[in-house]
């Protein structure tokens, strides 16, 4: 079946720092691939997505590309600040397919200090 | 503001005892979802809708019920907690699929 694997956290940085949270998957199919980010205390919210092969998507800095080739979806941000801690969770969805459900990786917690 | 709430945020309750958590957007979106959240285990799926009357199954829909009457509602029940079912549950909402969804506050469920 269709899976993501994330890198485990947790992941500590200062600020200013850059970021790689590295993502893979496993999938039948074309599917549409997420990163979604949790601030403490909240739900999730949608950071970013891309729906085809090469397509790279970008919100508040932080970027992914969809490499088919590799099966990855890497979310890079190049200088994080204390307000990016959270945890961030990549998603694929292969509802081309056929299929109506995300399929979410474990979630890799980010702690940015000063 | 569009939104889906959700209700209660906390609850404890007993083993065995019939409880529902309510959860409810405003947007007219068309697909809803339940997740669990454990430690370790990251999202999973409990049920979905992708419209009135039209639900599924998820990942793990063991000891879960749901219901989808009414467009903006899509409760869920648990017949007969038991602690495995101890955890965070979310509500989540997409236009149409599980595209781009929003999801809810959060209900921390304790089941002793």
């Amino acid at each position: 079946g269709d899976s993501v694997t994330q890198m485990e956290g947790p992941v500590t940085l200062s600020e200013e720092a850059f970021l790689t949270i590295n993502c893979t998957y496993t999938a039948t199919g074309y599917p549409s691939l997420f990163w979604y980010v949790q601030y403490p205390g909240e739900g999730l919210q949608l950071l970013l997505k891309a729906t085809k092969a090469d397509d790279k998507g970008s919100n508040k800095g932080f970027e992914a590309t969809y490499r088919k080739e590799t099966t990855s979806f890497h979310l890079e941000k190049g200088s994080v600040q204390v307000s990016d801690s959270a945890v961030y969770f990549c998603a694929l969805d292969t509802a081309g397919a056929g299929s109506y459900q995300l399929t979410f990786g474990k979630g890799t917690k980010l702690s940015v200090i000063p | 503001e569009a939104q889906v709430t959700q209700n209660p945020r906390y609850l404890i309750t007993v083993t065995g005892k019939k409880l529902t958590v309510t959860c409810s957007q405003n947007m007219n979106h068309e697909y809803m979802s339940w997740y669990r959240q454990d430690p370790g285990l990251g999202l999973r799926q409990i049920y979905y809708s992708m419209n009135v009357e039209v639900t599924d199954k998820g990942d793990v829909p063991e000891g879960y019920k749901v219901s989808r009457k009414e467009k903006r509602n899509f409760p869920l029940i648990l017949e007969s907690p038991s602690p495995n079912q101890t955890s965070l549950y979310f509500c989540a909402s997409s236009l149409r699929g599980p595209l781009e969804q929003y999801f809810g506050p959060g209900t921390r469920l304790t089941v002793t």
